[in-house]
């Protein structure tokens, strides 16, 4: 089954640690993304990548990164430098980054730092 | 700058009563539209999407959409709701424009009643 699977599906972390999460797709898709959801915001975007080797900043990038080493992958990572990084986070996928394409989207990380 | 309104941040509809969502946005041109749907926890699944042609768009699980374009709407619609239909519903929207990611509301909540 073709899909996108985010692991582990809750972390805990102590404050001042960095944590990676992961993302992976075999989809084939070549666009990938990362929001964080808080109640009663919605969705927000982190990163998103076009492309392998290729990423761009979302609308609440600091205190993240990420890497865009293989096309099944992308992996964020939430940095000591993030305030408040107590939130699920979401990876989708789409065929390109267009908007005409659907995102699918992971069952998401529930991360907890303490 | 493009923008999306989902008025109602929660709703209370009776087992096998009538559903509407709504969504406006705001977008000189006509979006691609979508409706998700998020279970607690869960990741997001798309429940259908307009891009052209008809107005009134059916999708998975029961549901419908019609884009009134003279609204800037894309209303949700269900004419009998189940206790499984208990969900978190995303309207976003797609912008023509080469190189452009969905824009999500903030997400309606809803609660079914027996």
């Amino acid at each position: 089954d073709g899909g996108i699977t985010q692991s582990p599906k809750y972390l805990f972390r102590k404050e001042g640690q960095n944590v990676t999460l992961s993302c992976e797709q075999n989809l084939n898709h070549d666009a990938m993304y990362w929001y964080r959801q808080d109640p009663g915001q919605g969705l927000r975007l982190i990163y998103y990548s076009q492309i392998v080797n290729d990423f761009q900043k979302g609308d609440i990038a600091e205190g993240y990164s990420v890497s865009r080493e293989k096309k099944e992958s992308f992996p964020l990572t939430v940095t000591s430098a993030q305030k408040n990084p107590t939130a699920f986070y979401l990876c989708a996928s789409s065929r390109n980054f267009d908007s005409s394409y659907e995102q699918y989207f992971g069952p998401g990380t529930r991360l907890t730092v303490t | 700058a493009q923008s999306v309104t989902q008025p109602d941040i929660h709703i209370t509809v009776s087992e096998g009563a009538s559903l509407e969502l709504r969504c406006n946005y705001s977008y000189g041109a006509t979006p691609y539209l979508f409706w998700y749907v998020q279970s607690p926890g869960q990741g997001l699944q798309l429940l259908l999407k307009y891009f052209s042609g008809d107005t009134l768009v059916q999708g998975i699980k029961g549901f419908e959409a019609e884009f009134k374009r003279s609204q800037s709407s894309f209303n949700l619609r269900k004419p009998s709701v189940h206790w499984s239909d208990a969900a978190e519903y995303f309207c976003a929207v797609g912008v023509r424009q080469a190189g452009t990611a969905l824009i999500f509301g903030k997400g309606t909540t809803l609660s079914v009643s027996s």
